[in-house]
């Protein structure tokens, strides 16, 4: 089945850590973007990607970092520079060519950091 | 830049009954797009409907159809005959064209809306 996977579903991490959020999508999609949700509150887009070897910051990217080494594939970091990184992410890939270009999520991961 | 206002924080509806949830947006763009998601409890996030700035008529899909207003800038999504399945939490979301051909979403604050037998 297609679809995009975000793993691990829950994650823990120290003051001071870095870690890695995977994603990964089967759809052939050339965009991809990683999504911060605050508790009852919308999501912020925190980096985007449309092509391979190529991305852009969203509007909250301090403290993160991306790369795009393989289509599929779109890692985020969250470093120890991210003030308060407790919260759920979200990743999202699109086809990118016109419209509507909807973008589908993967099922999230919850990081908490202790 | 782009914004998008949800302001009912939370809904109840009846099952069986319509409910209408509101968005409106702020663009100086022509063509944009507004989406509607769905995100249960689960926090995946499920995309419901779509409606482009320039389709003359309103989306429609299944019990989900968008009242689309261009000249108010609101696209409020209509829930038909709700089930206790559609409790959950609904976002508003608008398409920005940026370089190369490109996307990106904005997306409103949310309406939980709780559905009751």
């Amino acid at each position: 089945d297609g679809g995009i996977t975000q793993s691990p579903k829950y994650l823990f991490r120290k003051e001071g850590q870095n870690v890695t959020l995977s994603c990964e999508q089967n759809l052939n999609h050339d965009a991809m973007y990683w999504y911060r949700q605050d508790p009852g509150q919308g999501l912020r887009l925190i980096y985007y990607s449309h092509i391979v070897n190529d991305f852009q910051k969203g509007d909250i990217a301090e403290g993160y970092s991306v790369s795009r080494e393989k289509k599929e594939s779109f890692p985020l970091t969250v470093t120890s520079a991210q003030k308060n990184p407790t919260a759920f992410y979200l990743c999202a890939s699109s086809i990118m060519q016109g419209a509507p270009d909807t973008q589908y999520f993967g099922p999230g991961t919850r990081l908490t950091v202790l | 830049a782009q914004k998008i206002t949800q302001t009912q924080p939370g809904m109840f509806v009846q099952e069986k009954e319509a409910v209408t949830l509101d968005c409106t947006y702020d663009t100086s763009d022509q063509s944009y797009g507004l989406f509607w998601y769905k995100q249960p409890s689960s926090g995946e996030m499920i995309f419901l409907i779509y409606q482009g700035s320039y389709d003359e008529q309103n989306a429609t899909e299944g019990r989900y159809s968008l009242n689309f207003q261009k000249a108010r800038k609101s696209a409020n999504l209509v829930i038909s005959a709700s089930q206790l399945g559609d409790s959950a939490m609904y976002f508003c979301a608008m398409r920005e064209a940026v370089g190369a051909a490109g996307n990106k979403l904005t997306f409103g604050g949310g309406t939980r809306v709780l559905v009751k037998p």
